[in-house]
This record gives structure tokens, sequence and C-alpha cells, in this order.
């Protein structure tokens, strides 16, 4: 089944406390970016990647790093979360941008919760 | 600044109601998404457009380049249909940069 995998679903965690929010697509896509989604500002892009070892930033990357060492993976890293990451975090991935096979397929989110 | 606009912000129908719901962008662009989110949290991708007209079962998405407009039409709705509603648009220029609405939450009322 072609699917987007988050692990963990749920996380509560202490202010500075390093976490990383795993995210794996079975599909080959070479696209895979981060998003948060916040009441009343919707959903706003963290980081992207077109391809493995090739990522950049979205309009509110502060905060988070990413990686992309393996296709099927990107990793969200949270190296000292604050309050104000405390969010809805959703993976997506899809065939290359521009193509008209361009459908995005997203992860199931993740729900965090930083005291 | 690039930005993307959606209206109404909420809608009510009664079921086998015709709905629309409009997204405005502020300037070219690439590519344009319509997402629906479930009352569970999940999204889906149900179009996108670069140009045109598609149509998927009683689901119509449209988008006028030149007026910078994209209109997701729900012919004969139903209380399944009940959920966000969401435009995204991938900017021209290069980047691969997503800018999303702030959605559109429908209910559609037996």
């Amino acid at each position: 089944e072609a699917q987007v995998t988050q692990n963990p679903r749920y996380l509560i965690t202490v202010t500075g406390k390093k976490l990383t929010v795993t995210c794996s697509q079975n599909m080959n896509h070479e696209y895979m970016s981060w998003y948060r989604q916040d009441p009343g500002l919707g959903l706003r892009q963290i980081y992207y990647s077109m391809n493995v070892e090739v990522t950049d930033k979205g309009d509110v990357p502060e905060g988070y790093k990413v990686s992309r060492k393996e296709k099927r993976n990107f990793p969200l890293i949270l190296e000292s979360p604050s309050p104000n990451q405390t969010s809805l975090y959703f993976c997506a991935s899809s065939p290359l941008a521009g193509g008209p096979r361009e459908t995005q397929y997203f992860g199931p989110g993740t729900r965090l919760l930083v005291l | 600044k690039n930005e993307v606009e959606q209206s109404p912000q909420n809608l009510t129908a009664q079921e086998g109601e015709f709905i629309t719901i409009n997204c405005s962008y502020s300037v070219g662009i690439s590519a344009l998404h319509w997402l629906q989110q479930h009352p569970g949290g999940g999204i889906v991708s149900l179009f996108m457009l670069s140009s045109g007209k598609k149509k998927h079962g009683r689901l119509i998405a449209t988008i006028n380049i030149q007026e910078k407009h994209s209109s997701l039409h729900i012919t004969a709705s139903h209380p399944r249909d009940s959920a966000v509603y969401i435009c995204a648009v991938r900017f021209s220029g290069g980047y691969q940069k997503v800018t999303f609405g702030t959605g559109t939450k429908l209910q559609v009322i037996p």
C-alpha cells in the first residue's frame, strides 16, 4: 500500500529536550516536505527536499532541522524545542514538483506538545 | 508578498446543494492544489491544476490563470462532504515552496 508514515503520532515533551519526528514514504517520490498546522494560521511549510541531500527552507524554518540521506526518509529534528513549537505536524511526499503527476501524499500527522 | 486567500471561511449547506469554494492568489503560480482535511485530521489531495478544469465524481475544480483565481465545486452535496477544504499554491519563479490558504470549513446538513 502506497503510504507516508510518521512517528510518533503523539508526543509530549519538555522545553529543550531534543526530539526527532520520522517520516518515511514507500512510493519512490523525489519531493518531501514538512508542514505545521496551527489554529487560525493554517498549514505552513517548514522545510522541503527535492531529492537526496537537497533541502531548502520553507516559510517557518526557525528552530527546525531536516536531513535527506535516503530517498524514502525525511526526519524533522527539533534540537531545543520550545512551547511555540507545539503544533500538529504533517509530512508529505510527491513525485517531483512541476510534472503532471504532482500530487502530494500526506502522512497521518504528529501532534506535539512542548511543556 | 505571495498570498493565498480563500472564501468563505465557513459554509453550511443543506444536503443536495451545489457548493462553491473560492481561492485567490497574488502572483503567478506553477501549480494549485485542492486538499480535503477530514474531521479526524487526515489530509487528502483532491486535485492539482495548472490550467483549465478537472472533474472527479461530484467534485469539479477550475482555474483562471489570468484572474489568479480557482474554484472548487461540489455538486449534490452530501453530509460525508463535511470537511475543511484547503487551497495550496506553488508560486512560479523556480521555487518549490508551497503556500496554503487558511481553509474553508464545510458542514453539510442532512
